[in-house]
């Protein structure tokens, strides 16, 4: 069966810092992969998505994730944090040949002014 | 945003209640799904409805169920609820092209469920 595994529960980081949010999955197939993010009191957003071509997908905020097949991650990454990026993220995998969109149990982040 | 709408926005109920939780959809798409969001454990798949009709059912239990009206509009009718159903109700849709994987999700605000 499909999972996504997000390593990092709760990341703190200061303003400025750079990020890095580990997503990993389990699935043999070809699959797409999203980023969501939950800002406090909001609704999920899609901040990326990866179908095909370029590995490195650039999405809104400044933020960017990169697609190694081999590893089987999706690693979203920010050079800058800023305050308003507290939120919590979500990584989702779904297979190309159809079924659930299936998610990781999210990564709270917390920046400091 | 507006894309998706939930309402109601907050729901306190006792265990012996009946409510309906409501979707509404302005983004013209032709799926729906309802998730189920529990602190600190991935988004849970409950229901998935394409073309308005029921494509998935993941295992939830009868006192949720499901209705969807039309292509803009989802309910997720509550009956008899247990504390541990309590967590935020999140609808989402998308667009189902045919492309195989293509469609991305686009999610509601939830509804925050409590039950007493």
């Amino acid at each position: 069966a499909q999972s996504v595994s997000q390593h990092n529960h709760h990341v703190i980081l200061s303003e400025a810092a750079s990020l890095e949010l580990g997503c990993n999955y389990s699935y043999g197939g070809t699959v797409n992969l999203f980023w969501y993010v939950q800002y406090p009191g909001q609704h999920l957003q899609l901040l990326l998505k990866y179908f095909s071509g370029d590995p490195l997908v650039k999405g809104i905020k400044g933020f960017e994730a990169e697609f190694i097949k081999s590893k089987f991650s999706f690693n979203l990454r920010k050079p800058s944090v800023q305050w308003s990026d507290t939120a919590e993220y979500f990584c989702a995998v779904k297979s190309i040949q159809g079924g659930k969109l299936i998610f990781g149990q999210g990564t709270e982040l917390s920046v400091k002014p | 945003e507006t894309g998706v709408t939930q309402t109601p926005r907050h729901l306190v109920m006792g265990m012996t209640n009946k409510k309906s939780l409501k979707c509404e959809q302005h983004l013209g798409h032709n799926a729906m799904y309802w998730y189920k969001q529990s602190a600190k454990k991935p988004l849970e798949l409950m229901f998935v409805y394409s073309l308005e009709e029921r494509v998935e059912n993941n295992s939830v239990p009868s006192r949720f169920s499901p209705e969807c009206p039309n292509s803009s509009h989802l309910f997720l009718h509550l009956h008899t609820l247990q504390p541990e159903d309590s967590a935020l109700y999140l609808c989402a849709s998308s667009q189902e092209s045919g492309l195989a994987g293509s469609d991305t999700q686009y999610f509601g605000p939830g509804t925050r469920l409590t039950v007493l």
